[in-house]
């Protein structure tokens, strides 16, 4: 069976600073990863995915993860948040076979003024 | 064009009530997905079409029931539903099966 952790349920940073968001996965096989992020009251929105390549992957909105795969990680960073960036972000993986999608717990993104 | 459009926005309904939401995309996607949502969780899957076959059902209740009439339209039909069906219920579309999924604005449900 496939999973994802993301340990905080909130991260906190000033604006400006570099921040990142935790994600750890457990597949069998060669992982497909994915970023979603989710603002109130809306869907979700595709950031970024890593399916085989560079292990560092850059998405929307100046978000880049990067893949490990000795520490099964696939952590969300950005060099300088913006406020508006604050929102619910959602990790998620499926394996090489075409599983179904499995979804970590989310993590609250809050970046203050 | 990445867009899938969901109707209606919100939806009051009672336990009593018939109703149905409406998902569809125009990107030529062979897959589609409704998943359910609450509130601060990440989405739970309901059900998969794949090229307009059902392939998936999550065990979901009967008083759900998905409808594909189309490549580019989704829908789920809503009956005697419970309070705690409350929910946001997101739609999904992909060029194949468990490609990269793209999300509709979602159908915030509340079952009085």
């Amino acid at each position: 069976a496939q999973s994802v952790a993301q340990p905080e349920d909130q991260v906190n940073v000033a604006e400006g600073n570099p921040l990142t968001v935790k994600c750890t996965y457990s597949v069998s096989g060669n992982p497909y990863l994915f970023w979603y992020v989710q603002y109130p009251n809306r869907g979700l929105q595709f950031l970024l995915k890593y399916i085989t390549g560079d292990n560092l992957v850059k998405g929307s909105y100046g978000f880049e993860a990067e893949f490990n795969k000795s520490q099964t990680s696939f952590h969300l960073k950005k060099p300088s948040a913006l406020v508006s960036d604050s929102a619910l972000y959602f990790c998620a993986v499926r394996d090489f076979s075409g599983n179904m999608l499995t979804f970590g717990g989310g993590t609250r993104l809050m970046v203050k003024p | 064009d990445t867009e899938v459009t969901q109707t209606p926005k919100h939806l009051v309904m009672g336990m009593t009530n018939k109703k149905s939401l409406k998902c569809e995309q125009h990107m030529g996607h062979r897959a589609m997905y409704w998943y359910k949502q609450k509130a601060k969780k990440p989405p739970e899957l309901m059900f998969v079409y794949s090229y307009e076959k059902l392939s998936i059902n999550e065990s979901v209740p009967s008083r759900f029931s998905p409808e594909c009439p189309n490549s580019s339209l989704l829908n789920l039909h809503l009956h005697a539903l419970q309070p705690e069906d409350s929910a946001l219920y997101l739609c999904a579309s992909s060029q194949g099966p468990w490609e990269t999924q793209y999300f509709g604005p979602g159908t915030r449900l509340l079952v009085l």
